[in-house]
This record gives C-alpha cells, structure tokens and sequence, in this order.
C-alpha cells in the first residue's frame, strides 16, 4: 500500500498563530516526499521535498518551514501564519523510477 | 513557477462527447504526466508519457506529446459524469530528486 495520510483535514486558524500539518505514509521505506501548496482554482506549487530523514529542501522561501524526523512522517509546520498561507496542502510520495506522485487527501487551511 | 500551461482552463460538454485539453511547456522533459482531481481532493495519477513516445492510450485517455512544439494533448473519449474533475500536467525534468512541475489545470464539467 502506497497510502498517504494527512491531518488535520481542516483548519481554520487566526493570523499570527503556529501551524503543523502532518502526514504519514505507508509502503516503502525512504520514499521522496513532497509538500505540495494549490491556491485557490490554480495549480500546485511544490513548497519542499525531501530524500530522506533530516534532508529537506524547500523550493519557495516564504513562512513555512517543514521537517521530517522519522521515515515516513513530514511535517509542515509555521510559527506565525500569514492571510497569504491560506490554501489547499497536499502531500505526496514519489514512486521509484518514473517519479510518479501518489498523494494524500490534503489539508485546507484557512488563515483568517 | 509552473512549467506546464493548460488550455482551455474550463470546458463544459455533455455525456458522450469528447474532451480535449492540451498543456504546453517551456524547458526540456524526462516524461509528462496527467493528473485528475475531484474537487477538494488529492491529485490521482493517470497516464505518463515518456519524452521518446509521441502517444499513448489507457483505457478512455489518450495523451499525445510533441516534443518539437512542447505541447502534449488529453483526450477523453466518450465522458460521462463521473469524469468531471480537474485535471493537470505535470513535467518531470529528469532531475535527482523526483521533483514535478504542474500547471493550473483545465476544470472539466460533463452534464448528462
């Protein structure tokens, strides 16, 4: 199983609060893994990635920051959201060879 | 940045009609994939073309790629309403770290 779990599902949180996504997935081990960010009707923007535990590398500098302490766990985290970091942040898992995504059901957050 | 640009970025048709959406790119490839989306969800995958094949089939989908133009086209044949969704391209430039490129997508509504 290749399955991707995210939480919270939803979130609403006010301006200048702390934030942390999770996600978890299952299969196997040291999989790439991916924070993707999709705004309103428009496209994904890759956020970070990761290789490996302790390896990330973020793609966009902005608010957030992510981490990953075990295998199969990344963490998407901000200590003061923005009105700017509301969206739709979906996780994924790279499959080995053709880099096809698998991705978790997403977390909406909204910053009000 | 997005690399891949879809077009139209809506498109409404009825039951049994063809839909055709075409997504353009701007740097050289590994392969190109297509993603569906149903509102509020994660991405799932759907076909991958590889930058040595001009075209491919799975099942109601065929996708072309022209690498001269960097251009690739989705076909779905004979659409019925659980086709609707978005859907997007994504770009694989062969780098190391599996990293994908998606563009805004076209929303596609089939009316029965």
């Amino acid at each position: 199983s290749q399955t991707i779990h995210q939480w919270p599902a939803t979130l609403v949180q006010p301006v200048g609060s702390p934030l942390s996504l999770e996600c978890t997935v299952e299969g196997t081990s040291n999989p790439n893994l991916y924070w993707y960010r999709q705004a309103a009707g428009r496209g994904l923007q890759l956020l970070f990635y990761s290789v490996g535990i302790g390896q990330i590398s973020s793609e966009v500098p902005q608010n957030l920051s992510a981490s990953r302490p075990q295998d199969r766990q990344f963490i998407l985290s901000s200590k003061k959201l923005l009105l700017s970091d509301s969206g739709f942040y979906l996780c994924a898992r790279g499959a080995s060879g053709a880099n096809v995504l698998t991705f978790g059901a997403g977390s909406r957050l909204t910053v009000l | 940045s997005q690399q891949g640009e879809e077009d139209p970025q809506a498109l409404s048709i009825q039951e049994g009609e063809n839909a055709t959406m075409n997504c353009s790119y701007k740097t050289s490839i590994n392969n190109l994939q297509w993603y569906r989306q149903n509102s509020g969800r994660g991405l799932v995958h759907l076909i991958l073309i590889r930058s040595n094949e001009r075209e491919k089939h799975s099942g109601r989908l065929r996708v072309t790629l022209d690498t001269s133009k960097k251009s690739s086209s989705l076909l779905i044949t004979a659409s019925r309403a659980a086709d609707t969704a978005s859907y997007f391209c994504a770009t694989d430039a062969g780098d190391s770290w599996g990293k994908l490129q998606f563009g805004a997508g076209t929303q596609v509504v089939v009316t029965p």
